[in-house]
């Protein structure tokens, strides 16, 4: 049962690099979403994909790129890493048709100097 | 502004006792409420939801009751067991927005 799968599990990064972060999920489930987690606050949407092609922002998008090629993945782009992206990141996904929970995966602790 | 209140930082009951976690929400368009339990290093796990038509769901031993006239929905867990020490986020969305608005968790202690 693997779920949804985060990739790296850890990052330190310089300001100004770029990364990606790997989400893959194995449910064939048609939306999956990001997510970052800063201490004292819930978790807040960075931007989310209803289905292969599509993808659009949430409540957080400044500062990333998210692509939606294939049904299984979901890549999060950090084009030009900030102090301010030091955060946790949590993928997730569900399947659609109405009220069903969204999956986590076990989160990317990212670090930015 | 927080759509979604955890007022409770955190929580002790003794074991074999009940857990009463609480959340309140201010977004009438909310239809569908989760809780969800985390444990350190981990991701999010779903624990068990509600839709807006109902007022209880039950799972073994979770329960949530829903109060929409007092925008307020509850978690129960009895018995409580050991394994139950997490921290707990309410959850919310509305019918046709793929975001998931949280509260900021309530840290749950059971004492053997």
């Amino acid at each position: 049962n693997a779920g949804v799968t985060q990739t790296p599990k850890f990052q330190v990064l310089k300001t100004g690099q770029s990364m990606t972060l790997q989400c893959a999920q194995d449910m064939n489930h048609e939306y999956m979403s990001w997510y970052r987690q800063d201490p004292g606050m819930g978790l807040r949407l960075i931007h989310y994909s209803v289905g292969a092609g599509i993808t659009d922002q949430g409540e957080v998008p400044n500062g990333y790129n998210v692509s939606r090629s294939t049904t299984e993945d979901f890549p999060l782009r950090l084009l030009s890493a900030a102090p301010s992206q030091t955060s946790v990141y949590f993928c997730a996904s569900r399947t659609g048709g109405g009220n069903q929970p969204q999956h986590f995966g076990d989160g990317t602790r990212l670090s930015i100097l | 502004d927080q759509q979604v209140k955890q007022n409770s930082p955190s929580l002790s009951v003794q074991e074999g006792r009940i857990s009463i976690l609480n959340c309140d929400y201010t977004n009438s368009m909310f239809d569908y409420f989760l809780w969800y339990k985390k444990y350190p290093a981990e991701g999010p796990t779903f624990l068990i939801s509600i839709s807006s038509i109902k007022d209880k769901n039950e799972d073994g031993r979770f329960t949530v009751f829903l109060n929409k006239s007092a925008k307020h929905l509850s978690l129960h867990i009895v018995p409580s067991q050991p394994g139950d020490s997490a921290v707990y986020f309410c959850a919310a969305r509305n019918f046709g927005n793929e975001k998931l608005t949280f509260g900021t968790g309530t840290r749950l202690t059971i004492i053997p």
